[in-house]
């Protein structure tokens, strides 16, 4: 199994701000994804990052509004950029081998004002 | 695309009873994993059980089990002996090329 942390757990931002969420994992990981929730909610994946080539988003996603990078096999970060109260949300970070499970982080829960 | 479906968006249960949870998907992929996930109100997502299409044998591990039908594409988890720490939402899920789906949950409640 892995261990995954995310910082920050929560923040309070104002519209037209950028926020950066990282994900660390305590073991190499051949896989790194990230996810939005809604409280009460499932889970919508944003993208896969991918190590050392830009990250494939899933349809409604797009790289100027969800940055991802993936500098390592244990690290990701996410941005969400020019905020809006639409983009409050819970984002989770998860990974995993290519065939197998899929841990997750805590989550970031992220207000937009 | 995969879908994967969550009929019951809540369901409760007394403590020490039985509870099943439904799952269905929809797929052309023959090989694949299947995975219930736990969400408490802590937010953590915590695997709960998974399960590789190409294995017949149900998965189980303690008092959780579920009853796997590849033919019929369902996927349900039976939680014997419940107790008030499973109170949670319990999150069915597809993967196949490393990608997960998520069905839309069921809220369960366990009650003393």
């Amino acid at each position: 199994s892995a261990v995954i942390s995310q910082k920050p757990s929560r923040d309070i931002c104002q519209r037209g701000t950028s926020l950066t969420i990282q994900c660390q994992v305590d073991s190499q990981v051949t896989m790194m994804f990230w996810y939005r929730q809604q409280p009460g909610q499932s889970l919508t994946l944003i993208a896969t990052a991918n190590q050392g080539s830009e990250a494939t988003y899933e349809s409604g996603f797009v790289i100027d509004k969800f940055p991802i990078s993936r500098p390592n096999l244990t690290f990701s970060t996410l941005t969400v950029s020019n905020m809006s109260p639409e983009d409050s949300s819970i984002y989770l970070c998860s990974g995993g081998g290519a065939t197998d499970t899929q841990y997750f982080g805590p989550g970031t829960r992220l207000t937009v004002l | 695309a995969q879908t994967v479906t969550q009929s019951q968006p809540e369901m409760s249960v007394q403590e020490a009873e039985t509870v099943t949870l439904s799952c269905t998907y929809d797929t052309s992929e023959n090989n694949y994993y299947l995975f219930w996930y736990k969400q408490p109100p802590s937010r953590q997502m915590i695997l709960v059980i998974r399960q590789e299409a190409y294995k017949q044998q149900n998965a189980t591990e303690n008092r959780f089990s579920v009853n796997f039908q590849k033919a019929a594409k369902s996927f349900s988890l039976k939680i014997s002996d419940s107790q008030l720490g499973d109170t949670a939402m319990y999150f069915c899920a597809f993967m196949k090329w490393e990608v997960m789906r998520f069905g839309a949950g069921t809220r369960l409640t366990v009650k003393p």
